[in-house]
């Protein structure tokens, strides 16, 4: 069974632009969610999908976005890039999203904003 | 807001030790707790997890032990191995129904050969 994957591995931007990011659950897994991983603040969740409806959202400006599609695939956006959102986001995804189940991650996608 | 905490951000252990990595968490309602494993240039890997109506989880090599009482949890590795080198993470959920995991800042287990 393939694991959660994300694309791409790496990304560089520059200040101002857009970017999105894609990410594959593990087949049959419905919920997606997304988190960003940085030296100073660590692992903060950004946002959960389950059957394409946004259920949780992090502590983040409206710049950062998401959806899901019918096949449970996410992308999320991230628009008018910062110096500061230079990070590795990743995606997890889990089989019903009780919140009492493994929760499995992708290898991330690194974000260099320039 | 709440948080969960680590004690020591570093950790070296001599090849063939135990290991013990502690975790301190704020949110009495929480559920559901994980520890993860994270090696250079991946995402976090499942190591194990336990439910709050459980004090003691064990899986191959490791062991999570869960303390309410001090909202206290702590990961345990036997006989410690060259591949177990990596950052770990322990995460809570305490909002049932949804994902949503609060992590730790991380401990780094480094292991001696």
């Amino acid at each position: 069974k393939a694991g959660v994957t994300q694309t791409p591995r790496y990304l560089i931007k520059t200040r101002g632009q857009q970017v999105t990011l894609s990410c594959s659950p593990i087949s049959g897994h419905r919920s997606v969610s997304w988190y960003q991983q940085t030296p100073g603040q660590g692992l903060q969740f950004l946002f959960e999908y389950f059957s394409e409806t946004q259920r949780n959202k992090g502590n983040f400006p409206g710049r950062f976005s998401g959806r899901q599609f019918s096949n449970s695939r996410s992308e999320m956006n991230v628009s008018t890039l910062e110096l500061g959102d230079s990070a590795l986001y990743l995606c997890a995804s889990s089989a019903a999203g009780t919140g009492a189940e493994k929760l499995f991650f992708g290898s991330g996608t690194q974000l260099s904003v320039l | 807001g709440e948080s969960v905490g680590l004690h020591l951000p570093t950790l070296s252990v001599q090849e063939g030790d135990n290991s013990i990595i502690n975790c301190a968490y704020s949110n009495s309602a929480s559920d559901y707790f994980i520890w993860y494993k994270q090696e250079s240039g991946k995402g976090p890997q499942f190591i194990i997890d336990i439910r709050s109506n459980m004090d003691k989880r064990q899986g191959q090599r490791v062991t999570v032990l869960l303390n309410k009482t001090v909202k206290h949890l702590s990961l345990q590795i036997a006989a410690t191995q060259p591949g177990d080198s990596a950052v770990y993470f322990c995460a809570e959920n305490p909002n049932f129904g949804n994902e949503k995991l609060t992590f730790g800042t991380g401990t780094r287990l480094t292991i001696i050969p």
